[in-house]
């Protein structure tokens, strides 16, 4: 069973802006700990966001992550058909010494 | 390029022992830990443990703790993931990743996995 929630799915269209979901950050997942994954079925996870708001080299500007209380959330605007896949956010938890995984989320562009 | 390949798919029957394996290249491999994630078909990711190949330090999840040995051989820069008694349960497929991390100006530090391994599936089945 996740610690964090998410939700099982998403949508939008074309061009319009989703927001991801992860609640349930309890106070011993460190504040800048949010990481996003991005797994298009059939392949590995990739990195999506680390730091809350960091993104790798290479992931465009849609994409934005934040963090408020005990929620998180992945925000993609301008969304394309390529966007499709699950995300997954996780948090480093410091009772556990490692990371703990949200459900994932399947986003489907229509 | 910084990459972790691992070993490839395996079927085993419940009761046989199984070792997979997670070779990196691209980077000092001691100077990063490596991380092994669980996939079970249809479902999402679970942190199983971590090793540090430095100094063989090794974490593992309260879930995992006690049902597989994870270590790692610096010689070889490869990272394992060790049954001693499979079950049905653990068909799955199983992920390694480079664990690293960084401490900002402000705040606690950053901790991320990138990059991860293709996966190896495992089939347990009698």
């Amino acid at each position: 069973q996740s610690v964090l929630t998410q939700p099982p799915s998403a949508s939008g269209t074309p061009g319009q802006r989703v927001t991801i979901s992860c609640s349930g950050v309890s106070p011993n997942i460190g504040s800048n700990t949010i990481t996003w994954y991005r797994q298009v079925p059939g392949t590995a996870p990739k990195l999506l966001m680390f730091g809350t708001n960091q993104r790798p080299s290479g992931v465009p500007d849609r994409f934005s992550g934040s963090r408020s209380g005990t929620s998180a959330s992945l925000s993609i605007s301008g969304l394309q058909s390529e966007d499709e896949a699950d995300y997954y956010c996780a948090g480093w938890d410091y009772n556990l010494s490692g990371p703990v995984f949200g459900g994932g989320t399947k986003l489907t562009v229509l | 390029e910084v990459q972790l390949v691992q070993s490839g798919a395996e079927v085993r029957k419940p009761g046989e022992s199984l070792m997979i394996s997670c070779k990196g290249s691209g980077y000092r491999f001691t100077s990063y830990w490596i991380g092994w994630v669980r996939q079970m078909p249809g479902k999402g990711l679970e942190w199983m443990g971590i090793t540090n190949p430095g100094d063989s330090e090794t974490r593992y999840s309260p879930s995992f703790e006690g049902q597989v040995t994870i270590s790692a051989d610096k010689s070889t820069s490869t990272a394992y993931l060790y049954w001693s008694s499979l079950r049905a349960s653990d068909s799955a497929i199983y992920y390694c990743a480079r664990h690293s991390e960084t401490t900002p100006l402000y705040g606690a530090t950053y901790r991320w996995f990138d990059p991860w391994g293709q996966g190896t599936l495992v089939t347990v089945s009698s």
